[in-house]
């Protein structure tokens, strides 16, 4: 069975700490791996990634995948309040035609104090 | 923002009486999704669409049906509501195969 796992569970940090989250994946059919933060709404898209070993970067945030190993890290560096959310990640399956399905972990809960 | 609207965004409907909740896309997007989410779930795969009157069943279909006679418009149905239905539903949208997918607002539904 395909799954998306996620570790850890929660974290909680003071401002200004850097912080790895951790995603592990078994899927048949991968085509790319994306993140999500979901603070009290909809989760809002941060990466995507297709390709081994590089990183994408957004500010403060950036992500790798490493598809040898089946697995994607998100590093949050200078964190900020405003970082607490959960951090969802998902995998693309690929079945080469008219479908396109995420599957879900079941995410990172990441409280930032201040 | 993907041009994504759902309705209604609350709801508390009693068990056994039909519930339809609907996603309007104003970007012509082809492929639309319904999710749930529930603590220590996820986000679950409903149903799927890849085009008008192209559905698909994904991982918790069993309770719900969908229709999409309009590109624009993706509709969610539960026919007899269940307690265990109580949940978050989003929906979601992607302009193609591979690329991102995008969330709605969500859908907050209560079964009493």
């Amino acid at each position: 069975e395909d799954k998306v796992v996620q570790s850890p569970l929660s974290l909680v940090v003071h401002e200004g700490d850097t912080v790895t989250l951790n995603c592990s994946y078994e899927v048949t059919n991968f085509r790319s791996l994306l993140w999500y933060k979901q603070e009290k709404k909809a989760p809002t898209f941060l990466f995507m990634l297709t390709s081994s070993g590089i990183e994408k970067k957004s500010g403060r945030l950036s992500s790798i995948l490493d598809k040898k190993e089946l697995f994607s890290i998100l590093n949050i560096t200078a964190t900020q309040t405003g970082d607490s959310a959960v951090y969802l990640c998902a995998v693309l399956e690929n079945y080469g035609g008219a479908t396109n399905k995420l599957i879900f972990g079941t995410g990172t809960l990441l409280a930032v104090q201040p | 923002d993907a041009g994504i609207t759902q309705s209604p965004r609350h709801k508390v409907t009693e068990t056994g009486t039909p519930v339809t909740l609907r996603c309007h896309q104003t970007e012509n997007h082809r492929y639309m999704y319904w999710y749930r989410q529930d603590p220590g779930h996820g986000l679950r795969l409903i149903h799927y669409s890849y085009g008008v009157k192209d559905t698909d069943k994904g991982e918790v279909s069993d309770g719900y049906s969908v229709s999409r006679s309009k590109t624009e418009d993706f509709l969610l149905t539960l026919e007899s509501a269940t307690s265990s239905q109580t949940s978050v539903y989003f929906c979601a949208i992607s302009t193609g195969t591979g690329n991102t997918i995008y969330f709605g607002e969500g859908s907050w539904l209560t079964v009493v």
